[in-house]
């Protein structure tokens, strides 16, 4: 049973271009996030949503929107892909401790 | 500012040999502190963490950190490594400053476990 799951596993795609990644948690988590892992391998956290509601929202370019439809999602939708924007995203979910990872969405902006 | 530091960016270590992962913190107040390991293309996964209690915590895989408050470390340590352990290890502090149980990660550290 995948615990936090994401969809899609890669994503390739051209700029000005607008996309969205998908965020699932089945471990009932009341706080999910979305980090960036830049390709020096640095973790940087975006946002975070508590039972659907903002609580972390870092210093994103505003093209970069979270939307979390119940506490077991959170989807992130970004505007006007730029070259920059190439990464991999994940996704985790806590409760009141350790955070649990999704595998990543590889996104290449080209 | 709450802060994590990994100082070296890459272990080399002969299979069966001791490890250790260096990291320092940090932060006010008392600290909330994480191990996790990340391997190629896939995402972290827990290995320990430190709370509260016993300063030398046991995890997964045969892990284990020494939380040490003079020195503000929490090094991560395997007394036999394994060439399976190669890896991308990250450190983490929990932010004190807010409620919202966020994490601040180290730079990580390369583990390269030569047979």
């Amino acid at each position: 049973d995948t615990a936090v799951s994401q969809t899609p596993k890669y994503l390739v795609t051209q700029m000005g271009n607008d996309k969205s990644i998908k965020c699932e948690q089945n471990l009932g988590h009341d706080t999910m996030y979305w980090y960036k892992q830049d390709s020096k391998k640095f973790l940087k956290i975006m946002f975070s949503y508590n039972n659907k509601e903002l609580i972390i929202n870092e210093t994103v370019p505003n093209r970069f929107s979270p939307k979390s439809p119940d506490k077991a999602h959170l989807n992130l939708h970004i505007n006007s892909l730029e070259l920059g924007d190439s990464a991999v995203y994940f996704c985790a979910s806590s409760q009141r401790g350790e955070q649990y990872f999704g595998p990543g969405t590889r996104l290449t902006v080209t | 500012a709450q802060s994590v530091a990994q100082p070296e960016d890459q272990v080399n270590v002969a299979e069966g040999n001791p490890l250790t992962v260096k990291c320092t913190y940090s932060v006010s107040g008392n600290p909330y502190l994480f191990w996790y390991v990340q391997y190629p293309n896939r995402g972290l996964q827990f290995l320990l963490k430190y709370i509260t209690g016993d300063n030398l915590v046991k995890g997964s895989y045969g892990f284990e950190a020494e939380f040490n408050k003079s020195q503000t470390s929490f090094h991560l340590k395997k007394p036999s490594a394994l060439v399976s352990d190669s890896a991308l290890y990250f450190c983490a502090v929990r932010d004190t400053g807010s409620n919202t149980g966020k994490l601040i990660f180290g730079q990580g550290t390369t583990l390269q476990v030569k047979p």
